[in-house]
């Protein structure tokens, strides 16, 4: 079945940028997601992008696709305490559902 | 956005006992709702599709008898876990999607945290 992995942690300095990286198998996907998880809650969707672009910027997130190698990434710009949370890639391809990664635990050094 | 309002955020129950948890969609039509479940420090993995005034699609390995959905109007879906076992303790978490082909958005609730004593 279709499968997306993650790196389960990524530490920056408060500042820097993050990158978080992903990758999928699924060559039929449609749409892929980043979405955020703070501890306790749901879901938030920080962006998305159709698999037919490369690129999408959205204020500080930056979104790159590499559709040859089923590699998307986010970019979060002047990284602050507040983006501290668990960032997870999703593919929706041909089923309606969408097949997440694992996470990626994002942590923020002062 | 549109917002998806799940309830309740967190229950506890004696193994054995069913538990319901709700999910609406509070400002749009969700003709298609997800249930995912999520297990501690993993992924979320899809346990049903559900469609309105529709029987839900399970995936593989999904017990539909023991995880009862019920998808009866646009705005709201159910999901039942009957005779609650320890090992049903996890957060489930519903996402809605509007009916047009556009709607590339899958909103999410806030997850119910279950735990099963």
């Amino acid at each position: 079945g279709e499968d997306v992995e993650q790196s389960l942690f990524l530490s920056v300095r408060e500042g820097d940028s993050s990158v978080i990286n992903c990758t999928y198998t699924d060559s039929s996907s449609t749409y892929l997601y980043w979405y955020k998880q703070e501890p306790g809650a749901g879901l938030q969707l920080l962006t998305y992008i159709f698999s037919n672009m490369d690129m999408k910027q959205d204020q500080r997130l930056t979104v790159l696709l590499n559709k040859k190698d089923k590699h998307l990434s986010l970019r979060i710009a002047d990284t602050q305490t507040g983006d501290s949370a668990i960032y997870f890639c999703a593919e929706r391809g041909g089923a309606d559902g969408l097949t997440f990664g694992k996470g990626t635990h994002l942590i923020i050094q002062p | 956005g549109a917002v998806v309002s799940q309830h309740p955020s967190r229950v506890i129950c004696k193994s054995g006992t069913s538990v319901k948890i709700e999910c609406r969609s509070l400002d749009f039509q969700a003709t298609t709702m997800f249930w995912y479940r999520q297990f501690p420090k993993q992924s979320l993995m899809l346990m049903a599709t559900s469609n309105e005034g529709s029987k839900a699609t399970y995936e593989q390995g999904v017990e539909k008898d023991k995880f009862l959905i019920n998808h009866a109007s646009l705005t709201l879906s159910t999901l039942t876990v009957t005779s609650a076992h320890p090992e049903d303790s996890s957060f489930y978490i519903c996402s809605a999607r509007g009916p047009r082909v556009s709607d590339t958005e899958a909103f999410f609730g806030q997850g119910t945290r279950l735990t099963v004593v």
